[in-house]
C-alpha cells in the first residue's frame, strides 16, 4: 500500500534554510502537497507540487521532487521562529485520499 | 478566503456515548473527507464523500462510523458507541475540482472518558 516517511526532527537557527524530506511509495501519485501544523491548530496547506514537476517556488519556499527516487523535499529559506511546526507531507492520485507522512517537527531557536 | 468550518471545537463524550460531529465545506467543493490525528501521531484517512455517497473508506471507517450530507451545506460525522481509543483530532477537509489542493477545517478535539 502507500506510505510516506518523513525525519521526525529538525532543528535550525533563524535565519538558516531548512531542507524537510520526504519519501513515498506510490508511483502512481499525482499530487504531492506540503501541509504545517502548529500546536494545537489545523493543517494548513503551503504548497503543492504536480508529478509532472522537478521544481516550485513560492517566496521562501522551495519545493523540488525527484518522481525516480520518489523523493520530496521542501526548503524554507530565511527560516523564522515562527516557522516552528509540524511539516507533513502528503500524497494523493487526482482527488482520492491524501495519505500523510509521520511529519516532521522543525525547531527554530533565535 | 474560503474556508471550512468545523463544529464544535472539542468536545468531551462518556464511553458508549454517540458524537455527531459537524463541518461545513467551502460551498463551490465537491468532494468532502474526514480525517483523524491521534495525539502525536499521523494524520490518517477515514472516509472520502463524493455525489452523496461514499467514494472511499479506510478500514478504520466500520460500522461504528457513518457520514451523511443531510443539507446543502454541513457533512457531518457521526461515531457510534465512542471507545476511549475513539479520541483524536477530527479534520474535515473539501476539496473541488481546480488544483487548489484539499482545505482543511481547524478540527474537533474529541475526548472520550
Amino acid at each position: 500500500g502507500e506510505d510516506v516517511e518523513q525525519s521526525l526532527f529538525l532543528s535550525v537557527r533563524e535565519g538558516d534554510s531548512s531542507v524537510i524530506n520526504c519519501t513515498y511509495t506510490d508511483s502512481s501519485s499525482t499530487y504531492l502537497y506540503w501541509y504545517k501544523q502548529e500546536p494545537g491548530a489545523g493543517l494548513q496547506l503551503l504548497t503543492y507540487i504536480f508529478s509532472n514537476m522537478d521544481m516550485k517556488q513560492d517566496q521562501r519556499l522551495t519545493v523540488l521532487l525527484n518522481k525516480k527516487d520518489k523523493h520530496l523535499s521542501l526548503r524554507i529559506a530565511d527560516t523564522q521562529t515562527g516557522d516552528s511546526a509540524i511539516y507533513f507531507c502528503a500524497e494523493s492520485t487526482g482527488f482520492q485520499k491524501l495519505v500523510f507522512g509521520t511529519g516532521t517537527r522543525l525547531l527554530v531557536s533565535p | 478566503e474560503p474556508e471550512v468550518t468545523q463544529t464544535p471545537s472539542h468536545q468531551v463524550t462518556q464511553m458508549g456515548q454517540e458524537v455527531i460531529l459537524r463541518c461545513v465545506p467551502i460551498s463551490n467543493h465537491l468532494y468532502f473527507y474526514w480525517y483523524r490525528q491521534i495525539l502525536g501521531q499521523k494524520v490518517e484517512f477515514l472516509v472520502s464523500f463524493y455525489n452523496n455517497e461514499i467514494s472511499e473508506k479506510s478500514e478504520i471507517f466500520d460500522d461504528q462510523f457513518s457520514v451523511e450530507r443531510p443539507d446543502g451545506s454541513n457533512f457531518t460525522l457521526k461515531i457510534r458507541s465512542t471507545k476511549l481509543e475513539d479520541s483524536a483530532m477530527y479534520f474535515c477537509a473539501s476539496n473541488s475540482l481546480g488544483t487548489d489542493g484539499y482545505t482543511f477545517g481547524s478540527g474537533t478535539r474529541l475526548t472520550v472518558v
